[in-house]
């Protein structure tokens, strides 16, 4: 496609609960970026991946949070025993390259957790 | 790591006026500087980047930026708005040469009036 496609596009789970949100990036694009954006505030970094491989994982939160990018293009973030808290949009960015490129943004997954 | 200031987070305006939104950052290295925005029900967007040459950065929808050193400033500016500009503004910022993962501010809300 054109541009980074995430799926779904809405998701809403109960406490407790297993979710996998998928990111489709832009064809070519070796960089990969998960981004979570709560109310009120900027997008914060989770996970970065060059090729398949997360290069940086810094910025998940806690262990319930993991992401995969098995053959270097499509990535699924999952969150296990999911709270309230983890209630946000979750942003995936894709760029050339990992260095000085502009990352293109999805349009987000927005997770409710009831 | 780097952060960054936005301050303002709600902004009302006319159009015909102007718009500056402020933007500090810290870090003490050499640094990306980037200003995204996102319309109602879109991604974000990238509006305009700075990496190196010119501190005054032309972007797209007759936006510019200045990058100021010494105050660790890259406030973005528009003449004149118009109300097609009511989005969300964020300045985000990365360092070169690493693996290009994004600060963001917590982003201007900007509204404006016909």
């Amino acid at each position: 496609g054109a541009g980074v496609s995430q799926t779904p596009s809405n998701k809403v789970t109960e406490k407790g609960k297993y979710v996998e949100l998928r990111c489709d990036p832009i064809s070519g694009h070796t960089a990969l970026y998960w981004y979570r954006q709560s109310l009120g505030q900027g997008p914060e970094f989770l996970i970065y991946f060059q090729g398949t491989g997360a290069a940086d994982d810094s910025g998940l939160p806690n262990d319930r949070f993991f992401a995969v990018r098995p053959e270097g293009s499509v990535s699924t973030l999952k969150i296990q025993r999911t709270e309230r808290g983890d209630s946000a949009v979750y942003l995936c960015a894709s760029s050339l390259s990992g260095a000085s490129t502009e990352a293109f943004f999805g349009q987000g997954t927005r997770l409710t957790v009831v | 790591a780097q952060s960054v200031s936005q301050h303002n987070h709600h902004v009302i305006l006319s159009e015909a006026a102007s718009l500056e939104l402020g933007c500090n950052y810290s870090y003490g290295g050499t640094v990306n500087l980037f200003w995204y925005v996102q319309y109602p029900g879109q991604h974000l967007q990238l509006l305009l980047k700075y990496f190196s040459g010119d501190p005054l950065v032309k972007g797209i929808k007759g936006f510019e930026a200045e990058f100021i050193k010494s105050k660790f400033s890259f406030n973005l500016r528009k003449p004149s708005v118009q109300w097609s500009d009511t989005a969300e503004y964020f300045c985000a910022v990365n360092a070169p040469g690493g693996n290009n993962r994004l600060a963001f501010g917590k982003g201007n809300q900007v509204v404006v009036i016909p």
